[in-house]
């Protein structure tokens, strides 16, 4: 059973500060994919990452792959209150055709003044 | 806006009780996915639908059931109702053009079971 696992879960962070979140998974797979969850709202997509060694950017955050050490990342440069949301990592687990993606607990970040 | 239309957005009902879930994929994607998000479970997979057929079941219970129709809009059936399927539910879909993976989803529908 794939297990995808984030840490922190939780993240206080000042504004103008960096920080990481990991995301670790079990099995081979190199279909990868963020998204951010506003409290009671919808996911929204922001990465998806589809190779090894694959990195994206999007304003203040930056996300990676790497397939050989089933880990993705997600940094966060200069960290400002608008940030403050849940991210998943979810992993596609390929085994069939269609994607059916496992997510991983979610990373509530909260960016203070 | 992601495309993807679910109805009703809010539900209440009590325990014993069946409501169905409505759910509209993206204009022009076959692929249909439903999940559960609550908060000692997180985000777990349902069931997916692929023009019209099954593709594949996740952790659905036996007394939760869908279909997708041929107009490609998809319902969720929930009989037997728990204190505990109260969650939000989200509806998925993905394209088959330039296919990536990627899952859009729709608003939720939160259930409350009194």
């Amino acid at each position: 059973e794939l297990k995808v696992e984030q840490n922190p879960l939780f993240l206080s962070m000042q504004e103008g500060k960096n920080y990481t979140i990991y995301c670790n998974y079990s099995t081979t797979s190199d279909r990868l994919y963020w998204y951010r969850q506003d409290p009671g709202k919808s996911l929204e997509s922001l990465f998806v990452l589809l190779s090894n060694g694959a990195v994206k950017q999007e304003g203040r955050l930056m996300a990676s792959l790497d397939t050989k050490a089933r880990l993705s990342t997600l940094h966060i440069t200069a960290a400002v209150h608008d940030l403050s949301a849940t991210y998943f990592c979810a992993v596609d687990p390929q085994e069939t055709s269609g994607s059916r993606l496992t997510f991983g607990e979610g990373t509530q970040l909260t960016v203070n003044p | 806006d992601s495309g993807v239309t679910q109805t009703p957005k809010h539900l209440i009902t009590a325990t014993g009780q069946r409501v169905t879930l409505r759910c509209s994929p993206r204009s022009g994607d076959l692929s249909v996915y439903w999940y559960q998000q609550s908060l000692d479970q997180g985000l777990q997979f349902l069931i997916q639908y692929y023009n019209g057929e099954e593709r594949a079941k996740g952790n659905i219970l036996e007394r939760f059931s869908a279909q997708q129709f041929p107009d490609l809009h998809s319902e969720l059936n929930l009989s037997s109702l728990e204190l505990g399927d109260s969650a939000l539910y989200f509806c998925a879909s993905s394209t088959q053009l330039g296919y990536t993976g990627e899952l859009f989803f729709g608003e939720g529908s939160r259930l409350t079971v009194l």
